[in-house]
């Protein structure tokens, strides 16, 4: 059964660096989100992506993080400048798009600790 | 933007009751009203949806009942089993490309 992929699992990172997420969606789906969860909290949304741009983000997703599809297949969240409170377990999803299901496909997620 | 809120926020019953987990919205466009399964250090995984044209939908041991005028849905587990023990989340939606907001979250405890 087709999954979304997401590399790293866990990445480990000093305050103040770079990190970039990498995910890869459902081959055949058309929308995909970034959402963040800090342990033990809700699924936040970050941002949702279509048709090559940002459909819609959140409060949270400032000038700090961007999305990127570089090449059809690979669906990245990058995060500058890290700072402690972005430790959490970020979660790309996907979905097909049809309007016969509005189902969300989760990645495993990449958990980041920034020290 | 979309509020969705759940109650309650915790839950323990005893293996065999049924348990019952309410989710409130805002945005009257929504048509698609899902739930989402998290076991512990996992992602969320669809476990039921319903859209807005059905009242009722059942799935075995589970089943999500809406109430579209008042803008609330609800999902009934019959029969509970330690294994039923995870946060659940419900993030109604319109079923297009724009964001989909989850819920606040119940953590439901199955005792044995």
């Amino acid at each position: 059964e087709p999954e979304v992929t997401q590399t790293p699992s866990h990445q480990v990172t000093q305050m103040g660096q770079e990190v970039i997420l990498r995910c890869v969606p459902i081959s055949n789906h058309l929308y995909f989100y970034w959402y963040r969860q800090i342990l033990g909290q809700k699924v936040e949304f970050l941002v949702s992506f279509y048709n090559n741009e940002i459909s819609e983000k959140s409060e949270i997703f400032d000038d700090q993080f961007s999305v990127e599809r570089p090449d059809g297949s690979n669906f990245t969240l990058k995060i500058r400048s890290t700072k402690l409170e972005d430790s959490a377990m970020y979660f790309c999803a996907s979905r097909i798009g049809t309007l016969n299901t509005g189902e969300l496909f989760f990645g495993e997620g990449s958990r980041l600790t920034v020290l | 933007g979309e509020n969705v809120e759940q109650h309650p926020s915790t839950l323990s019953v005893q293996e065999g009751d049924s348990a019952v987990i309410k989710c409130t919205y805002s945005d009257s466009a929504s048509n698609y009203f899902p739930w989402y399964k998290q076991e512990l250090g996992k992602r969320p995984q669809l476990i039921i949806d319903i859209r807005s044209n059905v009242g009722e939908k059942k799935d075995q041991r589970i089943a999500v009942t809406l109430n579209k005028t008042a803008k609330h849905f609800s999902l009934h587990i019959t029969e509970t089993q330690p294994e039923d023990s995870a946060v659940y989340f419900c993030a109604p939606n319109s079923g297009g490309y724009q964001k989909v907001t989850f819920g606040t979250g119940t953590k439901l405890q199955v005792i044995p």
